[in-house]
């Protein structure tokens, strides 16, 4: 089963707020994954993080692998209406099973303008 | 390009059939993936596998079906045993990072 813990589960903010999620699991992870899914569509990849400590950015989103392998951060600033979604994340928890890939539930986001 | 792509986009079925859900991929990867999503929620495994002629349940496999014949190719099958279908299903492949196809969304009518 999932061994992600994704949290907020839902997030409801003023256009031009920044927003902060999390995922945190109770074994150690060696990749974590952020991806966000519009309405009807299937997620698309946000970031992707390969070591401990890194800190990725990709436009106003950054998210960091946390030093612990247990955890991670997606981070979005100044958001905007188009950032409304369902964001994922996703870890590998094993180096020997390069297929074994689990997701948290989600943080559904709600931008109001 | 390359991708992954489900068909179809939407798919109705009745009561007491079998459907089967396509999932096709040219990125070369070896595991591919089955998920269910329900409305308001996240995604759960239904079935992977992770190279030809073999696969693994996932945490809801009851009710499903599959096959790898070709590594491009993970048909679902969602069979008569499977009490409540109506969901969204998502296929992905995975080769370091996983991609997903555009979803099929299912409704028993």
């Amino acid at each position: 089963g999932q061994q992600l813990n994704q949290s907020p589960q839902s997030m409801f903010i003023q256009e031009g707020e920044d927003v902060s999620m999390n995922c945190t699991s109770s074994s150690i992870f060696n990749t974590w994954l952020w991806y966000k899914q519009d309405p009807g569509e299937g997620p698309v990849l946000l970031i992707a993080l390969y070591k401990a400590g890194e800190l990725t950015s990709n436009g106003r989103l950054t998210a960091q692998f946390g030093i612990t392998r247990k955890d991670s951060f997606l981070n979005i600033s100044a958001s905007i209406p188009s950032d409304v979604g369902i964001y994922f994340c996703a870890g590998r928890p094993s180096l020997n099973n390069n297929n074994d890939m689990r997701f948290g539930a989600g943080t559904r986001l709600t931008v109001k303008p | 390009d390359g991708g992954i792509t489900q068909s179809p986009k939407y798919l109705f079925r009745k009561e007491g059939q079998n459907v089967t859900l396509s999932c096709e991929q040219n990125l070369n990867h070896d595991a591919m993936y089955w998920y269910r999503q329900d409305p308001g929620q996240g995604l759960r495994l239904i079935y992977y596998s992770q190279i030809v002629n073999d696969f693994q349940k996932g945490d809801i496999a009851e009710g499903y079906s599959v096959s790898r014949e070709k590594k491009e190719s993970f048909p679902l099958t969602v069979t008569s045993a499977q009490k409540n279908p109506t969901a969204f299903y998502l296929c992905a492949s995975h080769g370091g990072s996983a991609f997903f196809g555009q979803g099929t969304r299912l409704t028993v009518v």
